[in-house]
């Protein structure tokens, strides 16, 4: 069976600073992998997908993540933050070929001024 | 395209009520699914249809959770009777399923309080 981990529950983080989110995903197949945001009291919204190719990953927002097979690792990335960055993000996987879209607990991104 | 549509976006009931969420997917998608999220227990898959077919729903909690698809168009989840425990926020979710990946679009959820 896949699970996703999502090593931090929260991160706090200045304005302009980088960031980083981390995923560990489980899984003895191939796997497609997904960041999600969800920003309060809206639904997800998907911000990037590694399907296959290159490992580097650009989304929207100017985040970026970068897939490590041999870590098993989704990592999410952004080199500078704003204050409209904060919500809550969550690392999803998918077996190749499947249907079932397994989510990360999330992680809680509050940016401060 | 207007997205995936659900409503209501806010129910508020009494315990032993019944409950009927409803989903509209992005038209072309062939796959919906159902998402509850609780602060407990994060994101968990409900069931999920291809087709208009329900594929798995070993995520349905119990026999009180019922879903339905009749038509591509439109799914509904029902809970009856509704309980307190089954306070969350109803995610519904479309995709084109090929051979390829799965990429979903959410709705922006039903929140449901029972009292």
């Amino acid at each position: 069976a896949q699970s996703v981990t999502q090593l931090d529950s929260q991160v706090p983080v200045f304005e302009e600073a980088p960031v980083e989110l981390r995923c560990n995903y489980s899984s003895s197949v191939s796997v497609y992998l997904f960041w999600y945001v969800q920003y309060p009291n809206q639904g997800l919204q998907l911000l990037l997908k590694y399907l296959s190719g290159s490992t580097l990953v650009k989304g929207i927002n100017g985040f970026e993540a970068e897939f490590n097979k041999s870590q098993t690792s989704f990592h999410l990335r952004k080199p500078s933050v704003h204050i409209s960055d904060t919500a809550e993000y969550f690392c999803a996987a998918v077996m190749e070929y499947g249907n079932k879209l397994v989510f990360g607990a999330g992680t809680i991104l509050r940016v401060k001024s | 395209d207007a997205g995936v549509i659900q409503s209501p976006r806010h129910e508020v009931t009494e315990m032993g009520q019944e409950v009927t969420l409803r989903c509209k997917p992005i038209s072309g998608h062939n796959s919906l699914f159902w998402y509850r999220q609780t602060m407990m227990r994060g994101l968990e898959l409900l069931i999920y249809f291809n087709n208009n077919v329900p594929i798995d729903d070993s995520g349905m909690p119990e026999d009180r959770f019922s879903a339905k698809m009749p038509n591509a168009s439109f799914s509904t989840l029902k809970i009856q009777p509704s309980e307190p425990r089954d306070s969350a926020v109803y995610f519904c979710a479309s995709s084109f399923s090929n051979s390829g990946a799965n990429v979903l679009t959410f709705g922006a959820g039903s929140r449901l309080t029972v009292l």
